[in-house]
């Protein structure tokens, strides 16, 4: 079946820090792969999403390739600021189907 | 536009006690979705629909049930409450195209307490 296997946290970050958090993920066939974010004390939000094989999504400043080789989707953002403080989750759907399979969270705080 | 909407925020239930936990959204979307998110776990789906009168089981439906009268709700009912089933839960929807690459848009979040 599929997974979704994301980098564990919590990670802690100084202001203007370049942030990665890797996502690698096991699907049959084509799936389309996202990241999710979550803000304290608020539901999920869709950060960004690729949808085949070396697209780029973008976007507030983060970025994502969606690499087949590597069965990967890592995310990054060059300058972090407070209030990207949130969870972060790396999802995906099979091309087949429309619901999602999550990972289990990074959860980042950004200290000024 | 409110998005989807639910209700209510917080509750604690005692063991054996029923609830219905209240989903409701405003952009005419057929798919809609009940999670569940334990700490340090991914969102976990309980249950899904693909339109009005059409639901299904997702990964962990047992203990829980769910209705889909109108295209706009998506009610998700706790029969006999249990302590394993403290949890937040969120109900999400997506555009009627089905398809992969569909965005899901999330509710606040109901969080449970079963004690």
């Amino acid at each position: 079946g599929n997974s979704v296997t994301q980098m564990e946290g919590p990670v802690t970050l100084s202001e203007e820090a370049f942030l990665t958090i890797n996502c690698t993920y096991t699907a049959t066939g084509y799936p389309s792969l996202f990241w999710y974010v979550q803000y304290p004390g608020e539901g999920l939000q869709l950060l960004l999403k690729a949808t085949k094989a070396d697209d780029k999504g973008s976007n507030k400043g983060f970025e994502a390739t969606y690499r087949k080789e590597t069965t990967s989707f890592h995310l990054e953002k060059g300058s972090v600021q407070v209030s990207d403080s949130a969870v972060y989750f790396c999802a995906l759907s099979d091309q087949n189907d429309y619901k999602l399979s999550f990972g289990a969270g990074t959860t980042v705080t950004v200290r000024a | 536009n409110a998005g989807v909407t639910q209700t209510p925020k917080f509750r604690i239930l005692k063991i054996g006690q029923s609830m219905t936990l209240q989903c409701t959204q405003d952009m005419n979307h057929n798919y809609m979705y009940w999670y569940r998110q334990d700490p340090g776990m991914g969102l976990k789906l309980i249950y899904y629909s693909v339109g009005a009168g059409i639901t299904d089981k997702g990964e962990v439906p047992n203990g829980y049930n769910v209705s889909r009268s109108t295209t706009e709700d998506f009610p998700l009912r706790l029969e006999l409450a249990a302590p394993s089933q403290t949890s937040v839960y969120f109900c999400a929807s997506s555009s009627a195209s089905g398809i992969s690459t569909d965005t899901q848009y999330f509710g606040p979040g109901t969080r449970l307490t079963v004690l």
